[in-house]
Formats: C-alpha cells, sequence, structure tokens
C-alpha cells in the first residue's frame, strides 16, 4: 500500500538554524500539506501545495516558513530561523483530490 | 470559520466491548468531510473513516463506524469488539468542500483512548 514518508524522524537543531523537513507523498496524488502538533495539543494546519504553488496558508505559516518541490517526487518544508516555540511534529500529508488525506509518520523538531 | 469539538478527554474501554467517541462540529458550509484519524504512542497519524454531508448512510470501515447525526451536527466514531491495539489517541477532524475553500483539516483536541484487559 503506497504510503507517506518523511525524514529525519526527528531534528534537533539550535535557535536560529535553518532546517529543512522532507515528505515524498503518494506519488500519484496532487494536493499536499504540512501540519504541526505541538507536544500534548491538536493538529493544526501550517499550508497547502497543489501545482507548484501555495493553495492556502495559515497563520502559523509566517516569512520564516516556505516550501518548495524540488524536483516532483520531494515535498519540503523549510524554516528559516527556529525559535523555541517551533519545537513540534510536523505532519505532511497528501491527497488526490479533494478527499482523505493521508499522513506521513512525522518530523519530531526539537529546538534547543 | 469551522470547529470541532470533542468533549472527552479520556475514555476507558473493556476489551471486546464497544465504546463511542463523540465528535460535534460547526460549519455554515453545506458541502463538508468528517473524518476520523488514529495516533497511536508512536506519534503517527492513521486514517480511519471519511462521511461526506450528502453521503445516505453512515461510514463503515470494519469495526469502525460513524455515527452521523446531521442534524445534530454530531459525527461519533463507533469502534466495535475493541482490542488493546486500539489504545491511542483519536482525532476527530473535518474539512469544506464548497467551491474555493482549502482542503485544509480542522481537528479536535482528540480523546484518548485506553483498552483494559
Amino acid at each position: 500500500e503506497p504510503e507517506v514518508t518523511q525524514t529525519p524522524s526527528h531534528q534537533v537543531t539550535q535557535m536560529g538554524q535553518e532546517v529543512i523537513l522532507r515528505c515524498v507523498p503518494i506519488s500519484n496524488h496532487l494536493y499536499f500539506y504540512w501540519y504541526r502538533q505541538i507536544l500534548g495539543q491538536k493538529v493544526e494546519f501550517l499550508v497547502s501545495f497543489y501545482n507548484n504553488e501555495i493553495s492556502e496558508k495559515s497563520e502559523i505559516f509566517d516569512d520564516q516558513f516556505s516550501v518548495e518541490r524540488p524536483d516532483g517526487s520531494n515535498f519540503t518544508l523549510k524554516i528559516r530561523s527556529t525559535k523555541l516555540e517551533d519545537s513540534a511534529m510536523y505532519f505532511c500529508a497528501c491527497s488526490a483530490s479533494w478527499d482523505t488525506q493521508y499522513f506521513g509518520p512525522g518530523t519530531r523538531l526539537t529546538v534547543l | 470559520a469551522q470547529k470541532i469539538t470533542q468533549t472527552q478527554p479520556g475514555m476507558f474501554v473493556q476489551e471486546k466491548e464497544a465504546v463511542t467517541l463523540d465528535c460535534t462540529y460547526d460549519t455554515s458550509d453545506p458541502s463538508y468531510g468528517l473524518f476520523w484519524y488514529k495516533q497511536p504512542s508512536s506519534g503517527e497519524m492513521i486514517f480511519l473513516i471519511y462521511q461526506g454531508s450528502y453521503d445516505q448512510q453512515n461510514a463503515t470501515e470494519g469495526r469502525y463506524s460513524l455515527n452521523f447525526q446531521k442534524a445534530r451536527k454530531s459525527a461519533n466514531l463507533v469502534i466495535s469488539a475493541s482490542q488493546l491495539g486500539d489504545s491511542a489517541m483519536y482525532f476527530c477532524a473535518m474539512r469544506v468542500i464548497s467551491s474555493g475553500s482549502a482542503r485544509q483539516l480542522t481537528f479536535g483536541s482528540g480523546t484518548q483512548l485506553t483498552v483494559l484487559p
């Protein structure tokens, strides 16, 4: 069964450093998303991406964040200058159309 | 704006019993989809079941069924014959499907289910 993969599974970084979280969505899916979940809290939408551009973004997705689909298979989330409050689990998700979104296993980001 | 409410932060159920996890939602859009995801302690988000707002019948997927009551705006998840492996956090989520809207999911705060042997 096709699945979404994410790397790394855990990333530790110093405050102010840049991080890139990587995702390989299901191959025939066209819509891509990033969500985050701060420990013990609900899952929050960050951004959606379709046809090589951002479809929508939340208030959380400020200028420190960017997304890219560099090579037709990978989908990345970059945080330019990490803050302590960026520590969270980051989930990539994808969908074929407007239906079910399938999530990756997540990347746990720890900012020290 | 859409909102999902899960009022049960924690639930316990005896193995082999059925359990209902509550979810209420709020939206003014007529077209929407409701989802349930399972998050085990390992952290991944596993899709369980989907219900469309215009679906005439309640969705079922194996031991999972969705008790959809549109007038009450509720979409409760029923797990039959609970197993120890069902112990996890369960999230209810919604997205609107009306034209021009985003595809983002709005999540509830989750219910931690513990299945007792």
